[in-house]
C-alpha cells in the first residue's frame, strides 16, 4: 500500500485557475471511483472538498471540481481566491476497506 | 453536526502505549449512519490513515500499523478509542478522529491531538 503521488506544491494567481494531480494505480485511483480531496490550512483540521472522485459536499463552492482519468485523479480549483492558499491532500480507497493518501501539495496564491 | 473530540496525554515515552480517545457529540457512535476512524500527521507531513470501524463491528487497520494498533468503542460513553503499543519517535504525530457516511472519504473531524514520543 504505497502512497499516492502528487506534486509537492502548485501555484496560480488570483482569479485564474490550477489543477494538482493525484497519480495512483489500478489497485486504488484506477480502481474505484472513491477518490477524496481535502483542504487544509495550517494548524486545521483537514476539510472535505471532493469525494467519490467528482462530488461536492454541501457548502463547497462550485470553484472546486474534480475528475479522474486512468490512475490519475485531478483537481481543479477555478477562479483562485486568496482563501484558497493551503495544502491539499488526495485519498483513495485501496480494496480491502483501506484507504491510501497522497503526500500533500501546496497551494500558493500569488 | 457531528462533533468529534479528542484526549488524551500529549507525551508517551518510547516503548509504551500511547492512548487517545474520542468523544462523539450530536450523534451516536452506535449510529449505523457512519463509520469512524482515526488519521495521523507527522509534523510537517502528510496524513496517514490509521483504522476504522463500523456499526457491524467490523474493524479494519492499516497494514503497515496492524500489529501495533487496536480501535475499540465504548458505546455507553459515546467514545471510541486508539491504541498504539511500543511506540517510537516516528510515532509522533497529530492524531485526529474522524467519521463519515462511507469508508471512502471523511466527513467530520476531531480538532486533533499532538501526541509526541519522548522519553
Amino acid at each position: 500500500q504505497s502512497a499516492l503521488t502528487q506534486p509537492p506544491s502548485a501555484s496560480g494567481s488570483p482569479g485564474q485557475s490550477v489543477t494538482i494531480s493525484c497519480t495512483g494505480t489500478s489497485s486504488d485511483v484506477g480502481g474505484y471511483n472513491y477518490v477524496s480531496w481535502y483542504q487544509q490550512h495550517p494548524g486545521k483540521a483537514p476539510k472535505l472538498m471532493i469525494y467519490e472522485v467528482s462530488k461536492r459536499p454541501s457548502g463547497v463552492p462550485d470553484r472546486f471540481s474534480g475528475s479522474k482519468s486512468g490512475n490519475t485523479a485531478s483537481l481543479t480549483v477555478s477562479g483562485l481566491q486568496a482563501e484558497d492558499e493551503a495544502d491539499y491532500y488526495c485519498s483513495s480507497y485501496a480494496g480491502s476497506n483501506s484507504v491510501v493518501f497522497g503526500g500533500g501539495t501546496e497551494l500558493t496564491v500569488l | 453536526q457531528l462533533q468529534l473530540q479528542e484526549s488524551g496525554p500529549g507525551l508517551v515515552k518510547p516503548s509504551e502505549t500511547l492512548s487517545l480517545t474520542c468523544t462523539v457529540s450530536r450523534g451516536s457512535v452506535s449510529s449505523s449512519s457512519y463509520y469512524w476512524g482515526w488519521i495521523r500527521q507527522p509534523p510537517g507531513k502528510g496524513l496517514e490513515w490509521i483504522g476504522s470501524f463500523y456499526y457491524s463491528g467490523s474493524t479494519y487497520y492499516n497494514p503497515s500499523l496492524k500489529s501495533r494498533v487496536t480501535i475499540s468503542v465504548d458505546t455507553s460513553k459515546n467514545q471510541f478509542s486508539l491504541n498504539v503499543n511500543s511506540v517510537t519517535a516516528a510515532d509522533t504525530a497529530v492524531y485526529y478522529c474522524l467519521s463519515g457516511y462511507s469508508g471512502s472519504s471523511v466527513d467530520y473531524w476531531g480538532r486533533g491531538s499532538l501526541v509526541t514520543v519522548s522519553s
